[in-house]
């Protein structure tokens, strides 16, 4: 059974437009959401962070919406760069309990010039 | 440099062979990870080592064996492997748990192809 949902498979954006990567959980429990981005030839790198009890956490031009009551959040890229193409992996975790998060399938991430 | 270095960077082997991967982090953390990333799949836990204690096991078929022989080296030990496991093998570290909070560095990961 797969913990997280990730969607969509993957993604071509225009630059400077705006990426979305939606993700959905069914874990009450999770209370710790990290986003990881991933390029090709190495391995997945933090890069934002959110825990439930805010809606919105922004970093630079990366966002992430938590919608508790859906069990969903989102990972929105604001002016998408080249640079930003690569595979994004959304993940839960519970804050108690064995060292594990639980990814989603990832999202593949290309932007165009 | 990555503080997390993996060893070989590709892996070929044949089914009746045996092989080891290996991890060195220099990040001075506490608890050490094997994931398996196959194409289309979520990562998947494998193992955990915590103060070099096996604290998780994912139900990982016994052809594949880990070893912590201290905080800073983790090796997964491969023998009689199928076609199916075909994948790339990541090893993190974190300083505590990472469901509280502690990030997951990630080396680059070896690319096994089983033949």
């Amino acid at each position: 059974q797969q913990q997280v949902k990730q969607s969509p498979q993957s993604l071509i954006v225009q630059k400077g437009g705006i990426s979305i990567i939606n993700c959905a959980y069914e874990n009450t429990a999770f209370d710790y959401f990290p986003w990881y981005q991933q390029f090709p030839g190495k391995g997945p790198a933090l890069l934002i962070a959110i825990r439930p009890d805010v809606s919105e956490k922004k970093e630079g031009r990366f966002t992430i919406s938590f919608n508790k009551s859906a069990k969903q959040f989102s990972l929105h890229i604001m002016d998408s760069q080249p640079g930003d193409s690569a595979t994004y992996f959304c993940a839960a975790s519970l804050q108690t309990g064995a060292n594990n998060l639980f990814f989603g399938t990832g999202t593949r991430l290309t932007v165009i010039p | 440099e990555t503080g997390v270095t993996q060893t070989p960077r590709h892996l070929v082997m044949g089914m009746t062979n045996k092989k080891s991967l290996k991890c060195e982090q220099h990040l001075g953390h506490n608890a050490m990870y094997w994931y398996k990333q196959s194409a289309k799949k979520p990562l998947e836990l494998m193992f955990v080592y915590s103060l070099e204690e096996r604290v998780e096991n994912n139900s990982v078929p016994s052809r594949f064996s880990p070893e912590c022989p201290n905080s800073s080296h983790l090796f997964l030990h491969l023998h009689t492997l199928q076609p199916e496991d075909s994948a790339l093998y990541l090893c993190a570290s974190s300083q505590g748990n990472t469901g509280a909070g502690a990030e997951a560095f990630f080396g680059q990961g070896t690319r096994l192809t089983v033949v």
